[in-house]
């Protein structure tokens, strides 16, 4: 397993600003991940980052409004540009981690909750 | 269709009531399933993981994997108000992290 500390957990943004998220790990891994939820919606997958290579964003995300950072196999970071209210919602950092020898799955952090007004 | 559906919710239930979470999906190549529990304003924590098809057991907590139906269950047993959370399915017709596909969750509520 994982433990993933992410910070800020929570943060009112002005319109037009933009915010930076920090996700720490426990211990070294190759993937990791970031995710949006969506007021009462499921995890949209944003982008895999992977060390020493340029994130892989998924259809419908872009490097200029989320860059994503990860400079070593413990950290990443995770940008939201000129913030809007629809980007209100909450942001997840994962790391996908072996469970005990029996193959491997995804952990999540607590999240950052973003309200933009 | 949806790849991965599950039932709406929310769901409310009385303390002690076996309660029955599911998710249907549309990709056959999908052979690992697992359950994730979101607390309000929290990450999601996994709650059980399963190979292909069949059933796995935890505490209160069994899944169940039918992949001939390409359907899955979770089922909890004697519901307590800590059970009381979001319920996502997910998905992966390959090990690695990027391909898993959620479901949209299931809000529970155990009432004491």
């Amino acid at each position: 397993s994982a433990v993933i500390s992410q910070k800020p957990s929570r943060d009112i943004c002005q319109r037009g600003t933009s915010l930076t998220i920090q996700c720490q790990v426990d211990s070294q891994v190759t993937m990791m991940f970031w995710y949006r939820q969506q007021p009462g919606q499921s995890l949209t997958l944003i982008a895999t980052a992977n060390q020493g290579s340029e994130a892989t964003y998924e259809s419908g995300f872009v490097i200029d409004k989320f860059p994503i950072s990860r400079p070593n196999l413990t950290f990443s970071t995770l940008t939201v540009s000129n913030m809007s209210p629809e980007d209100s919602s909450i942001y997840l950092c994962s790391v996908e981690a072996e469970r005990g020898g029996s193959g491997n799955t995804i952990y999540f952090g607590e999240g950052s909750w973003l309200t933009v007004v | 269709q949806k790849e991965v559906e599950q039932d709406p919710g929310p769901l409310s239930v009385p303390e002690g009531a076996i309660v029955s979470l599911n998710c249907t999906y549309s990709n056959s190549a999908f052979q690992y399933f697992m359950w994730y529990r979101q607390y309000s304003r929290k990450g999601p924590e996994l709650l059980m993981y399963t190979y292909s098809s069949g059933n796995k057991e935890d505490g209160r907590f069994t899944a169940q994997v039918d992949k001939s139906s390409k359907y899955i269950s979770l089922f909890i047993r004697d519901s307590q108000p800590s059970d009381s959370a979001t319920y996502l399915c997910a998905m992966s017709a390959w090990n690695y992290g990027q391909n898993f596909v959620f479901g949209p969750g299931t809000r529970l509520s155990v009432l004491p």
